[in-house]
């Protein structure tokens, strides 16, 4: 089953405004990564947190990471119109071979 | 190539049929992984391979699905007597890295489409 879990499944904000989606996850993890999906085809990767960071920091991106609430959640500031995709979180167990476990996603919509 | 290279991007098939989806990774990649992606859903995990090591196949949903790699080259995903349910993007990312400490860089996925 997958591990990730993502709320909120869909947001709508406006231009200009802030959009913060959450993940959580159920097992000890190495690292999770954030990514971006437009048009539901290939994902680019926007950020990686390893187990022992607790926040970063790309561009506009922040992410933080609670290792104690297994959760981690990502905020985009200032969004713009481009920002529309869906963002999902993947997470790498600590054990066994090294597959990229993948949240549900957060639908995200820009209005300008 | 400069990316993850997948073919067919499209793929329209009758049930029953046996298809075969293609996956380049980038040059030097060790790592490969097939995911699938149902409309809506998220990402489902399906196999991996990483160099010469036997893959990981734990994701495959039945023994219609089974995957080969060459050692650092090219994947086919295969999927047998296609059923309705198969209809799907399949997704193939590859990393430099081992060990699942590095990026994922995707090709644009197969979409699959079973009548």
């Amino acid at each position: 089953s997958q591990q990730g879990e993502e709320d909120p499944q869909a947001l709508s904000i406006q231009e200009g405004e802030n959009a913060t989606m959450n993940c959580s996850y159920k097992t000890s993890i190495n690292n999770l990564q954030w990514y971006r999906q437009n048009s539901g085809r290939g994902l680019v990767h926007l950020i990686l947190i390893r187990s022992n960071e607790r926040e970063k920091h790309s561009g506009r991106l922040r992410v933080t990471l609670d290792t104690s609430k297994k959760s981690s959640s990502l905020l985009i500031t200032a969004s713009r119109a481009a920002d529309t995709a869906s963002y999902f979180c993947a997470t790498v167990h600590l054990s066994g071979t090294y597959k990229y476990i993948f949240g549900t996603g957060t639908r995200l919509k820009v209005l300008a | 190539g400069a990316g993850v290279s997948q073919s067919p991007s499209n793929k329209v098939t009758e049930k029953g049929k046996d298809v075969e989806l293609r996956c380049d990774p980038i040059s030097g990649h060790t790592a490969l992984y097939w995911y699938r992606q149902r409309l809506g859903q998220g990402l489902e995990f399906l196999i991996y391979f990483q160099g010469n090591s036997a893959p990981d196949k734990s994701g495959l949903p039945s023994d219609r699905f089974s995957a080969e790699r060459t050692g650092e080259s090219v994947s086919t995903l295969t999927i047998q007597r296609t059923q309705q349910e198969d209809s799907a993007v399949y997704l193939c990312a590859s990393s430099t890295l081992a060990g699942g400490t590095g990026e994922l860089f995707f090709g644009e996925g197969s979409r699959l489409t079973v009548l």
